[in-house]
C-alpha cells in the first residue's frame, strides 16, 4: 500500500520567516495530494490541494509543489503568522479511494 | 447538517465495555471514512464506504472493530470489548468522491479506562 513520509516532525520559524514542509510517497497512481491543518483540539482542515497535472499551485501565502518524477510534494507557507501554528498533515489519494495521511509537522511561529 | 457531525464528542468506557461511534457525513456526499488519530500522530486509516458499500476495511485493527452504513448517509463505528489501546479520537470524514476534497467531523475522543 501507499506509504507517505513526512518531515520535518517539529519546525519552528521567527514571525515572517518562510515555512517548507516536505513529503515523499510510495505509489506512483497517487494523483491527488492535498494538505491539512490540525489546530489543537479541532479537526483538520484541508488549506491547499494539488493534482497530478500540476507542478505548482498558490493560494496567498500558501503554496504547494509536486514532483511526480521524484515522487516528493512541498508545503510552503511564506510570511508566517503566529496564527500559522499548528499541525500540519500531508496526504495523498491512490486508487483505493481513501487518503493516506503523513505522520505530521508541528508548526510553531514565534512572535 | 452544514458539516459532517459526530457523537459522541467525548467517550469514556472501561476496558471490555463495547461502545459505538457516530458519523453523520455531508448531505450527500458518497464517500465516508473512518480514521484513527492517536495522540500526536497522523490519521490512520480504518475503512472506506461508498454510499452503502464498504468498499475497503483494511485499516481495521482487529475483528473487534465494526463499521456500517446501511443507508448509504449516517455511519457507525462499533468497537467490542474495548482495550486501552484502543484510546484515541475516531475521525470521520466524508468526500463527494474520488479524488476530491475530504471533510472531517470534530472527531471522537474515546478513552478507555
Amino acid at each position: 500500500g501507499e506509504n507517505v513520509e513526512q518531515h520535518p516532525s517539529t519546525l519552528s520559524v521567527q514571525e515572517g520567516d518562510s515555512a517548507v514542509i516536505k513529503c515523499t510517497y510510495s505509489d506512483s497512481a497517487s494523483n491527488y495530494f492535498p494538505w491539512y491543518k490540525q489546530e489543537l483540539g479541532k479537526r483538520p482542515q484541508l488549506i491547499i490541494d494539488i493534482r497530478s497535472n500540476v507542478g505548482e499551485k498558490k493560494d496567498q501565502r500558501i503554496a504547494v509543489t509536486l514532483n511526480k518524477t521524484a515522487k516528493h510534494f512541498s508545503l510552503h507557507i511564506t510570511e508566517t503568522q503566529p496564527e500559522d501554528s499548528a499541525v500540519y498533515f500531508c496526504a495523498t489519494y491512490t486508487g483505493r479511494r481513501a487518503l493516506t495521511f503523513g505522520s505530521g509537522t508541528r508548526l510553531q511561529v514565534q512572535p | 447538517g452544514a458539516g459532517v457531525s459526530q457523537s459522541p464528542r467525548y467517550k469514556v468506557a472501561k476496558r471490555g465495555q463495547d461502545v459505538a461511534l457516530r458519523c453523520d457525513p455531508i448531505s450527500g456526499h458518497v464517500s465516508l471514512f473512518w480514521y484513527q488519530q492517536a495522540l500526536g500522530q497522523g490519521p490512520e486509516f480504518l475503512t472506506y464506504f461508498q454510499n452503502e458499500a464498504q468498499l475497503d476495511k483494511s485499516g481495521l485493527p482487529s475483528d473487534r472493530f465494526f463499521a456500517e452504513r446501511p443507508e448509504g448517509s449516517v455511519s457507525t463505528l462499533k468497537i467490542q470489548r474495548t482495550q486501552q489501546e484502543d484510546s484515541a479520537v475516531y475521525l470521520c470524514a466524508s468526500s463527494g468522491g474520488g479524488g476530491t476534497e475530504a471533510f472531517f467531523g470534530q472527531g471522537t475522543r474515546l478513552t478507555v479506562v
